[in-house]
């Protein structure tokens, strides 16, 4: 079936340009997560939204960052006047939002964000 | 310190070893742990799921103490194509009920033949 779709894959931006990444989640999930992954590292939580209400957007580094999900599906993270520290990978992830603690987050394959 | 820490490598392994990867986790409410592989420019993939003492799938074994508050992760007769990095993720219940998720900085494992 099919996956989490992300688009763009790749997105050069120039410092100081609105960018905006989209996320098509599983259908029928609730949940849906956003990371930011940097060059080396793990991925760090960005915002969770459970349908259409973001309930934690605890991990949002600035209020530069953006996300929405206004009809419980498709969700866009917006960055705003993009500095070069944005550089990275912004992952999508969802899940049932059934399972508690064991619910699987499905990961979708990212866009390379590269600010210049 | 961090909230999940994992040793970062590279393991370089001959082909057929087998290879233990640890991951330390700090919240002691986290009741789900996760072992992810990620390979190059791609997305991190769910290998296994850990919820109480262990858990077994094929070649691949998951142990969790919770006491010590560490994941472990074994690979036996090692492929190949198990070349990859490896996630160590760790649920982080919320109020919001969200469970997201904490990785580690993720391991790289280099199988050679």
């Amino acid at each position: 079936g099919a996956g989490v779709s992300q688009s763009p894959r790749y997105k050069v931006a120039k410092r100081g340009q609105d960018v905006a990444l989209r996320c098509d989640p599983i259908s029928g999930h609730v949940s849906l997560f956003w990371y930011q992954q940097a060059l080396g590292q793990g991925p760090e939580f960005l915002t969770y939204f459970q349908n259409e209400a973001q309930l934690d957007k605890s991990g949002l580094p600035s209020d530069r960052f953006f996300a929405e999900r206004p009809e419980g599906s498709v969700s866009t993270l917006k960055i705003q006047r993009t500095q070069q520290e944005d550089s990275a990978v912004y992952l999508c992830a969802s899940s049932t939002g059934t399972g508690g603690f064991t619910d699987t987050q499905y990961f979708g394959p990212g866009t390379r964000l590269t600010v210049l | 310190r961090k909230e999940v820490e994992q040793d970062p490598g590279p393991f370089n392994v001959p082909e057929g070893a087998t290879v233990a990867f640890n991951c330390t986790y700090s919240n002691s409410a986290s009741q789900s742990f996760f072992w992810y592989r990620q390979d190059c420019r791609k997305e991190p993939k769910l290998l296994m799921s850990v919820y109480s003492s262990g858990n077994e799938d094929g070649r691949f074994t998951a142990q969790l103490n919770r006491a010590s508050q560490y994941i472990s992760l074994l690979i036996r007769d090692s492929k190949l194509s198990d070349s990859a990095t490896y996630l160590c993720a760790v649920n982080s219940p919320s109020r919001f009920g969200n469970e997201k998720l904490t990785f580690g900085t993720g391991t790289r494992l280099t199988i050679i033949p």
